[in-house]
């Protein structure tokens, strides 16, 4: 399995501009997740969706961030407008939920991360 | 609101020792728990998941304990290499509601020296 795709690596972007991240998650999997990663704040939750709903955006920082998942092999998280405060890397991960809640292994398998440079 | 603190930030160490990483969590309510391992410039890779009713996993020179009373797991990593040298991060699934959300701790940046 190739793991989590996640595109691009780095981006570099004036701050102002709008940026997308995109994202494949591993086939299969049910669930998506977007974390973002700073030294500050370390690793957080944006959102997550199951089986390509939306479930908890509560991590969101505001109106400028979005996120889509039209299907269950790709996902887009948008900055509109970026912000330099926006730098960071972003991370997709997914796994696979069963619907039995005493299923055991919901590891979250994680994509390389985007290094977001906002200027 | 769920807090995962891991302590210490950083450890050095030289290769061969045996060590002991600490992750400790605010509410003991939590479905699983997951250390993970991050190189630089890298995803986060898993290591273990310890589910809310086990008290161990041991994968290789690696084992980690949970004891969800105390809202502490620590990661034992044996016989430590060079390349164990990485940042490892530890989260907690809470409880609550079916949510699959993680909480992260900031991490132990580990280095083993030849």
């Amino acid at each position: 399995d190739a793991g989590v795709i996640q595109s691009p690596r780095h981006e570099v972007t004036e701050m102002g501009q709008e940026v997308t991240l995109r994202c494949k998650p591993i086939s299969g999997h049910n669930s998506l997740f977007w974390y973002r990663q700073t030294m500050m704040r370390g690793l957080e939750l944006l959102i997550y969706f199951n089986n390509n709903v939306p479930i908890d955006d509560s991590g969101m920082p505001e109106d400028r961030f979005s996120a889509k998942m039209p299907n269950a092999s790709f996902s887009t998280l948008k900055i509109q407008p970026s912000e330099p405060r926006d730098s960071a890397v972003y991370f997709c991960a997914s796994s696979l939920r069963r619907r039995r809640r005493d299923s055991p292994n919901y590891e979250q398998y994680f994509g390389p991360g985007t290094r977001l440079t906002v200027t | 609101k769920q807090e995962v603190t891991q302590i210490p930030a950083a450890l050095s160490v030289p290769e061969g020792e045996n060590l002991v990483l600490n992750c400790s969590f605010t509410d003991s309510a939590i479905y699983n728990l997951q250390w993970f391992r991050q190189d630089p410039g890298k995803g986060l890779t898993s290591l273990l998941l310890i589910q809310s009713s086990q008290r161990e996993q041991t994968s290789g020179r690696l084992n980690a304990s949970l004891d969800k009373s105390s809202g502490r797991s620590t990661l034992y990593i044996a016989a430590s290499q060079p390349g164990d040298s990485a940042t490892y991060l530890c989260a907690v699934r809470p409880g609550q509601g079916g949510s699959e959300k993680l909480v992260f701790g900031k991490g132990t940046k580990l280095t083993v020296n030849p």
